[in-house]
Parts: C-alpha cells; sequence; structure tokens
C-alpha cells in the first residue's frame, strides 16, 4: 500500500461546476500538505499548501485537511476549461528535516465547455 | 528567466548508454531535489542536496545512478548503462532551505527520457 493514495479518474466535468478532488493517506506523521497541477509535459506548479488540519482558500481553490480521517481534498469552484490538468496531492512529514514531499499518482481532470 | 531550468528537455538514447541531465535551480534556493516521473504515476522521490551536500538518497536510485551538485550552485545526474525501465521524465526541484518544511517545491519543465 502506497502512503499517499489518490483516484487517477479522469474526472469530466462540465464549465462552472464545483470540481472535488481528494486524498488519503496512511502515515499520521504529515503535518504539510500540499497541491500542485501538472499541464501535460510540464513540471508541476504548487497552488496551496497547508498545515496540520482546517481550511485554506486562494480564489477559485479551497484546500481542506481532515488529519482524524487521513484525507485531504482540493475544491475548485466555477471550474473552466483551462483547469484542465493533472492534480497532484503532495505531502511532509514535520519531523527529522528532511522534509521531503511524498505525492500522490494525480487526478486527471477534464473541463468542457 | 529566473526559473528552475533543466537541460535537455528530450533525450533517446540506446540501451546501454549513458545519459546526463542538468539542473540550475532558483539562485538563491539552497535545496534541490530531483524526482521521477512516469506515465500515470506521480513524482517519486530520487535524491537531495543542501547547497553541495547530499543528504539523502531514495532505494530507487541504484548504483547506475549519480547525482552532483558541485559547490552548490546546478547539479547533474547521470544513469550509466541506461536500461528500458529508466525511461521517464526526471524532474528537478529547489526550495529556499528555510521553507523546506511548507513543500513549496519549484519544478522545472523536466527532461525526458526515452531509452530504446
Amino acid at each position: 500500500q502506497k502512503e499517499v493514495e489518490q483516484d487517477p479518474g479522469p474526472l469530466s466535468v462540465p464549465e462552472g461546476a464545483i470540481v472535488s478532488l481528494n486524498c488519503t493517506y496512511s502515515n499520521s506523521a504529515f503535518q504539510y500538505f500540499m497541491w500542485y497541477r501538472q499541464y501535460s509535459r510540464k513540471g508541476p506548479e504548487l497552488l496551496m499548501y497547508t498545515y496540520s488540519s482546517g481550511n485554506k482558500e486562494d480564489g477559485r481553490f479551497t484546500a481542506q485537511v481532515d488529519k482524524s480521517s487521513k484525507y485531504i481534498s482540493l475544491f475548485i469552484r466555477d471550474s473552466q476549461p483551462s483547469d484542465s490538468a493533472t492534480y497532484l496531492c503532495a505531502m511532509t512529514k514535520a519531523s527529522g528535516g528532511s522534509y521531503i514531499p511524498t505525492f500522490g499518482r494525480g487526478t486527471s481532470l477534464i473541463v468542457h465547455p | 528567466d529566473t526559473g528552475v531550468s533543466q537541460d535537455p528537455r528530450h533525450k533517446i538514447t540506446k540501451r546501454g548508454q549513458n545519459v546526463t541531465f542538468r539542473c540550475d535551480p532558483i539562485s538563491e534556493h539552497n535545496r534541490l531535489y530531483w524526482y521521477r516521473q512516469t506515465l500515470g504515476q506521480g513524482p517519486e522521490f530520487l535524491t537531495y542536496f543542501q547547497n553541495e551536500a547530499q543528504l539523502e538518497k531514495s532505494r530507487l536510485l541504484s548504483d547506475r545512478f549519480s547525482a552532483e551538485r558541485p559547490k552548490g550552485s546546478f547539479s547533474t545526474l547521470e544513469i550509466q548503462r541506461t536500461e528500458q525501465g529508466d525511461s521517464a521524465m526526471y524532474l528537478c526541484a529547489s526550495i529556499l532551505g528555510g521553507r523546506a518544511n511548507t513543500g513549496e517545491l519549484f519544478f522545472g519543465e523536466g527532461s525526458r527520457l526515452t531509452v530504446l
């Protein structure tokens, strides 16, 4: 079993829909949680990061962390065709100092006009 | 451009040949990571440097792989005696060491390796 699980999709939604992307993890040592967006044949780019449990909002994007359930989510409001990409969750452990992000396999999102 | 740059963007080689990838991180970033990504998978950690010191290596980094970061600036990743299973995207990322806990990695565009 991988430390971080993520459904690969694809997830296909109409323009304007609310999108929910999720990851589960098994290691309770993870404390920092990130969402990256990756367009085809490009490197990942960071969308948001959160520390421990709670919500964080940035424009149309909201990240949620539920440490008790070991479950994180990314919500995209008013989705646009330009949001079509692969969304990767990632997380790091707080101790040890190495802070090596562990990634999920990514969810492919398609927003059609 | 002050982002992370990687070279070459795409390398096609025959099995058994050696290949080398270069990464130039953002200039003030003292921590540099190498990841490997195959189709349909997320990035997998290979190794990272703090300045010129290689601090951790994944078990994925077999003895055919070697990475260096002389003088703590650019980094190279060499693969010797390439195998078809080495075909992947090799991603370099950098971050300011003091921000490492946030996971705010800045990635390059990647170097795609195809081994025939």
